[in-house]
């Protein structure tokens, strides 16, 4: 198995709701990754997960919350969110330098 | 901040051309360029992580090289395909990538 799986491919959800995103990768990868990427702009960077720890938050706000339970799965808990949020969310994992992205959750905050 | 520069903007040739683009970035603490072809409903696809100074890589018609002391890469495809059509996105770093804005290349059969 070579990809990264990413669930659901799309989400809209209201302001007060909780929601997750899921991302699944079974090629044995330490390093573990959320991006944003908002319309016409390039991917950013949200967290980083290795070896299972939080290893880089780019300064996310708080109602992002990530979760790493082993070392094939990577949660993204919402809570609270706002509309300006709605982008698309894309997993990826890497060894020895290079990254596999999923194809994204499209979230869309009403 | 880092800035990853990308150009052109977007880019629409005829099948059978070859082109090339170009990816900018400061040739201080460089560590490693990467570049991605992504299609669109598709996840983001791996081409090549480039690390040293003159670097040449190549995967069938699609070849890119490096030059670490001025700053740029440059991304050619030969004889372009519509399969080919695709935003085509460099990417700086290692475990923080650093996107550039991309280049969206059409081609028209």
């Amino acid at each position: 198995d070579t990809e990264v799986t990413q669930t659901p491919k799309h989400l809209v959800m209201g302001m007060t709701n909780k929601k997750s995103l899921k991302c699944e990768q079974h090629m044995g990868h330490r390093a573990m990754y959320w991006y944003k990427q908002k319309a016409k702009k390039p991917p950013e960077l949200m967290f980083v997960y290795s070896y299972e720890k939080l290893s880089i938050n780019e300064s996310v706000p708080s109602r992002f919350s990530p979760e790493c339970p082993n070392s094939s799965l990577l949660n993204l808990h919402l809570h609270a969110l706002q509309p300006e949020d709605s982008a698309l969310y894309l997993c990826a994992s890497s060894q020895e330098g290079q990254l596999i992205f999923g194809s994204g959750t499209r979230l869309t905050v009403v | 901040i880092l800035n990853v520069e990308q150009s052109p903007q977007s880019l629409h040739v005829q099948e059978g051309d070859s082109t090339n683009f170009t990816c900018s970035f400061p040739s201080s603490n460089f560590y490693a360029l990467h570049w991605y072809r992504w299609e669109t409903a598709k996840s983001p696809e791996a081409l090549f992580v480039m690390t040293l100074n003159g670097d040449e890589k190549k995967k069938g018609r699609i070849s890119a090289t490096l030059n670490t002391k001025e700053g740029y890469s440059y991304l050619y495809i030969k004889g372009s395909q519509p399969e080919d059509s695709a935003t085509y996105l460099c990417a700086l770093g290692a475990d923080k990538l650093i996107f550039g804005t991309g280049t969206r290349l059409q081609v028209f059969p």
